[in-house]
């Protein structure tokens, strides 16, 4: 167990739907980065958090929102969802999202949320 | 923009066989580069950083090592359980991202 708790562990939808995946971080972590996987493309970066705010955003879509609450868990809402969507979704932490992600501040990552899109 | 690519795709290897995989990179200002192994339904696991070229870093049959241009991560006498998804990755001072520039991966299946 990484520490990182990402739920749902599968969720299959239809397109044009809505979901939210949820991440709590590892204990002490304050950042929280989210990265879609799928088959061709690798692990793309999406979006960070920093303590609740946003930090640097990657190649995440319009229809893609996230969010980091007061208890730092964060929230990653996809809508209009279309069949490219499908992929797994995962969420990492590190100590602080200002330093070099090694040593002590490595990347953490949850074991993902399946997405299937039909 | 940030590139990493690496190969083999896939690896087959025999128990005990040594073999090598490797990651080339693009990248503007190496900050780091990161090794993760990730297990099928699972995660990616943190290996090693690198961060300058001539460093080496060794974990158990896992060695890594970095040169300007490229990283090669050695596996000597190699186990069933090092079957995995090796993925290579840069984080580079362009812009203000932090974010890591992941490769596609090796698939490493070592048989008994």
């Amino acid at each position: 167990d990484s520490g990182v708790t990402q739920t749902p562990k599968h969720l299959i939808t239809a397109t044009g739907q809505r979901v939210t995946l949820r991440c709590s971080p590892r204990s002490g972590d304050l950042s929280v980065y989210w990265y879609q996987q799928s088959l061709d493309q690798g692990l793309q970066f999406l979006i960070q958090y920093y303590n609740g705010e946003e930090r640097a955003k990657g190649n995440i879509l319009e229809r893609f929102s996230a969010q980091q609450f007061p208890d730092l868990h964060s929230e990653l809402n996809l809508s209009s969802l279309e069949l490219g969507d499908s992929a797994l979704y995962f969420c990492a932490s590190s100590v602080d999202g200002d330093r070099d992600l090694s040593g002590a501040n490595v990347l953490t990552f949850g074991a993902g949320s399946r997405l299937t899109v039909l | 923009e940030d590139q990493v690519t690496q190969s083999p795709e896939a690896l087959r290897l025999q128990e005990g066989e040594s073999s090598s995989l490797n990651c080339s990179y693009t990248v503007s200002g190496l900050r780091g580069l990161f090794w993760y192994r990730q297990d099928p339904g699972k995660g990616p696991e943190f290996l090693f950083t690198l961060y300058s070229a001539g460093e080496e870093k060794e974990k158990e049959r896992l060695k890594a090592t970095l040169t300007k241009k490229e990283s090669f991560l050695h596996i000597t006498a190699p186990k069933p359980e090092d079957s995995a998804t090796y993925l290579c990755a840069v984080l580079g001072a362009s812009g203000s991202a932090r974010q890591l520039t992941f490769g596609s991966g090796t698939q490493l299946t070592v048989l008994p």
